[in-house]
């Protein structure tokens, strides 16, 4: 079945660090690719997706490429600001008609 | 309405009763879905609704757990003789899903906060 993966947490970081955080899914077929996230008190929204191999989405500054031959999609930003502290979610479509699959999550906490 | 609304916000029960959780999708949407997070746990998916198909009812995690949906519209999700591990936050999204396009986003409601006692 289909499967997402996300590096295990809590990550906490400097402002103006760099950050990875790692994704890496299973699916049949070609699969569409995003990242949600859940700020402090407020709901799922999402981040960025990709839909084929070598996308990229980005937002906010952030960026994810759409890798298949290592079957990842690993979120990235060049410099995170305090705001940026939330839970991070990992998600896969693998078809018009399926489910959105997501993995664990992973917390995020940015200090000053 | 703007968004996905759910209610109640917040559902404080004993055990062994009964609770219906209701979920106000986006207006037009035609994909909804429900999924449970625990305290400290990811998104857990319970049921999957697209149109006039079968639901995907995979996730739901025993008969104790059921869901309907009236069309397009309203869906409720009912939880019988509840126990303490029912305690979490049961989010409801929606997505247009026109044309069959499997890169929409989904819109999430608020959630439900189900507290067990």
């Amino acid at each position: 079945g289909n499967s997402v993966t996300q590096m295990e947490g809590p990550v906490t970081l400097s402002e103006e660090a760099f950050l990875t955080i790692n994704c890496t899914y299973t699916a049949t077929g070609y699969p569409s690719l995003f990242w949600y996230v859940q700020y402090p008190g407020e709901g799922l929204q999402l981040l960025l997706k990709a839909t084929k191999a070598d996308d990229k989405g980005s937002n906010k500054g952030f960026e994810a490429t759409y890798r298949k031959e290592t079957t990842s999609f690993h979120l990235e930003k060049g410099s995170v600001q305090v705001s940026d502290s939330a839970v991070y979610f990992c998600a896969l479509r693998a078809g018009a008609n399926s489910k959105l699959t997501f993995g664990k999550g992973i917390t995020l906490s940015v200090r000053p | 309405g703007a968004g996905v609304s759910q209610s109640p916000s917040n559902k404080v029960t004993e055990k062994g009763k009964d609770v219906e959780l209701r979920c106000d999708p986006i207006s037009g949407h035609t994909a909804l879905y429900w999924y449970r997070q625990r305290l400290g746990q990811g998104l857990e998916f319970l049921i999957y609704f697209q149109g006039n198909s079968a639901p995907d009812k995979s996730g739901l995690p025993s008969d104790r757990f059921s869901a309907e949906r009236t069309g397009e519209s309203v869906s409720t999700l009912t939880i019988q003789r509840t126990q303490q591990e029912d305690s979490a936050v049961y989010l409801c999204a929606s997505s247009l899903n026109s044309g069959g396009q499997k890169n929409e986003k989904l819109f999430f409601g608020s959630g439900t906060q189900l507290s067990v006692l």
